[in-house]
C-alpha cells in the first residue's frame, strides 16, 4: 500500500542551524514527491517537487529511491521557516491524488 | 489570480445532521480534490472530481459525497454527521489534463460536530 511517513512530529532548532525534515515513502510505482508548507494562519502551499530539482527559500530535497526517502534540507534555518511541513506522494495513475505524511512542525528559535 | 475559495469558514453541526461545504477552484482549473484533515490523522484524500464526474474516492463511507457543477465549483456533502467527522476540510484544484501540475489548496472549512 502507498504510504508516506514523517517520523518527527516536532523539530526544534536554533536560527542558523541546519535543518533536515525526514520523509520516507512506500510505493511500488515510480514516485512523484512533494513538500507542502503551511505557515501560521496561511493556506497549505507547495514548497517544492522532486522533478523540478530546485531550491526554494533555501530548501532542497533529493529523492533517494534506494532508501525510499525524500528528506527536506536547509543549511541555515531562519525564524520565518517555522511552519508545518508535509511530505506528499502523488499517485499519477489515480488522477494525481496526494498521499500525505502526518506532518512535521518546524520551530526555529532565535 | 484569485485562489481556491471555500465556504463557509467554520460550520457547527450536531450529530445526525447534514453538512454542505463549498469550493470554487481557480479560474481555468477543472479538477477539484477534497481532503480531510482530522486531529491525529493528518491529511487524507476524500474525493476527486473532474469535468463534472467523480473520478476517485478515498476510504470514506458513502455518507461522504459530493458533486461538481458545470462551472467546476464543487460541493462536499456529509450526511448523518458523527463526532469523528470534526475536521478541517480542504479543497484543492488543478489545471485540466496534466497530472504533473501541482494542486492549489484553499483555506479550508472547519467542521465542528457537537
Amino acid at each position: 500500500a502507498q504510504r508516506v511517513t514523517q517520523p518527527e512530529k516536532l523539530l526544534s532548532v536554533f536560527k542558523g542551524a541546519p535543518v533536515e525534515l525526514k520523509c520516507n515513502y512506500s510505493y511500488s510505482g515510480s514516485p512523484e514527491l512533494f513538500w507542502y508548507v503551511q505557515y501560521s494562519r496561511q493556506r497549505l502551499q507547495l514548497l517544492l517537487r522532486h522533478i523540478s530539482r530546485e531550491s526554494i527559500k533555501g530548501f532542497t530535497a533529493d529523492l533517494n529511491k534506494g532508501e525510499t526517502s525524500f528528506h527536506l534540507k536547509k543549511p541555515f534555518a531562519q525564524e520565518e521557516d517555522s511552519a508545518m511541513y508535509y511530505c506528499a506522494l502523488r499517485l499519477y495513475n489515480q488522477g494525481g491524488k496526494l498521499i500525505f505524511g502526518q506532518g512535521t512542525e518546524l520551530s526555529v528559535k532565535p | 489570480e484569485a485562489g481556491v475559495t471555500q465556504s463557509p469558514t467554520h460550520l457547527i453541526k450536531t450529530r445526525g445532521q447534514q453538512a454542505t461545504l463549498r469550493c470554487s477552484p481557480i479560474s481555468g482549473h477543472t479538477s477539484v480534490y477534497w481532503y480531510q484533515q482530522a486531529l491525529g490523522l493528518g491529511l487524507q484524500f476524500l474525493l476527486w472530481y473532474d469535468e463534472g464526474e467523480e473520478r476517485n474516492r478515498g476510504n470514506f463511507p458513502p455518507r461522504f459525497s459530493g458533486r461538481q457543477f458545470p462551472n467546476y465549483s464543487s460541493e462536499l456533502n456529509v450526511n448523518a454527521l458523527e463526532l469523528e467527522d470534526s475536521a478541517l476540510y480542504l479543497c484543492a484544484s488543478r489545471v485540466p489534463g496534466d497530472f504533473n501540475q501541482p494542486q492549489h489548496f484553499g483555506d479550508g472549512t472547519r467542521l465542528s460536530i457537537l
